[in-house]
């Protein structure tokens, strides 16, 4: 069953710790990416990952970090920095970086108090 | 339909009816969209996409038009049923910013409920 995994659904911290979210995808795509939702709003990009071992900032990465050790997984980080970290994480992937479909996981909700 | 600003549009119809939601864009240079729906918690599902080369793209049930004169894009769904109610999202890819590839940036949404 082929698709984009992320865990764990939901996910509670304390403010000043960092935390880090989880993505893995077996479709074989290339790039991935990580989205913010905040409520009523789109989709904000943080990181996006061309390829493996390579990763590029977004519209809002201030306050994240990523690393793409594997084609699988593309893990992200939610640092202490990050002014506002309580959001709706989304993570995609597409079978190249550009104008190809992405595919999304089911998010992950992290509430910081 | 979708523009930036806080509040996001809705748009209420009768099961059985069509239903047109709107979204216009930023970038003529965009080449490529798409529409998603998302569902409340969980993550966008694809609807349909289309290329700057077209003006038109059928799916099941769905329709989208793309008018690059006035940078609009729609999406029509026929007969729409109780469980099409979501939020639908259009994404324009845009190219430059350094990249040759480009990358998606996404409205924010329109909520369609579908009543019985």
């Amino acid at each position: 069953d082929g698709g984009i995994t992320q865990s764990p659904k939901y996910l509670f911290r304390k403010e000043g710790q960092n935390v880090t979210l989880s993505c893995e995808q077996n479709l074989n795509h290339d790039a991935m990416y990580w989205y913010r939702q905040d409520p009523g709003q789109g989709l904000r990009l943080i990181y996006y990952s061309q390829i493996v071992n390579d990763f590029q900032k977004g519209d809002i990465a201030e306050g994240y970090s990523v690393s793409r050790e594997k084609k699988e997984s593309f893990p992200l980080t939610v640092t202490s920095a990050q002014k506002n970290p309580t959001a709706f994480y989304l993570c995609a992937s597409s079978i190249a970086a550009g104008d190809y479909e992405q595919y999304f996981g089911p998010g992950t909700r992290l509430t910081v108090t | 339909g979708e523009s930036v600003g806080l509040h996001l549009p809705t748009l209420s119809v009768q099961e059985g009816d069509n239903s047109i939601i709107n979204c216009a864009y930023s970038n003529s240079a965009s080449d490529y969209f798409i529409w998603y729906k998302q569902e409340s918690g969980k993550g966008p599902q694809f609807i349909i996409d289309i290329r700057s080369n077209m003006d038109k793209r059928q799916g099941q049930r769905v329709t989208v038009l793309l008018n690059k004169t006035v940078k609009h894009l729609s999406l029509q769904i026929a007969a729409t049923q109780p469980g099409d109610s979501a939020v639908y999202f259009c994404a324009e890819n845009v190219r430059g910013g350094g990249t040759s590839y480009g990358k998606l940036t996404f409205g924010q949404g329109t909520i369609l409920t579908v009543h019985p």
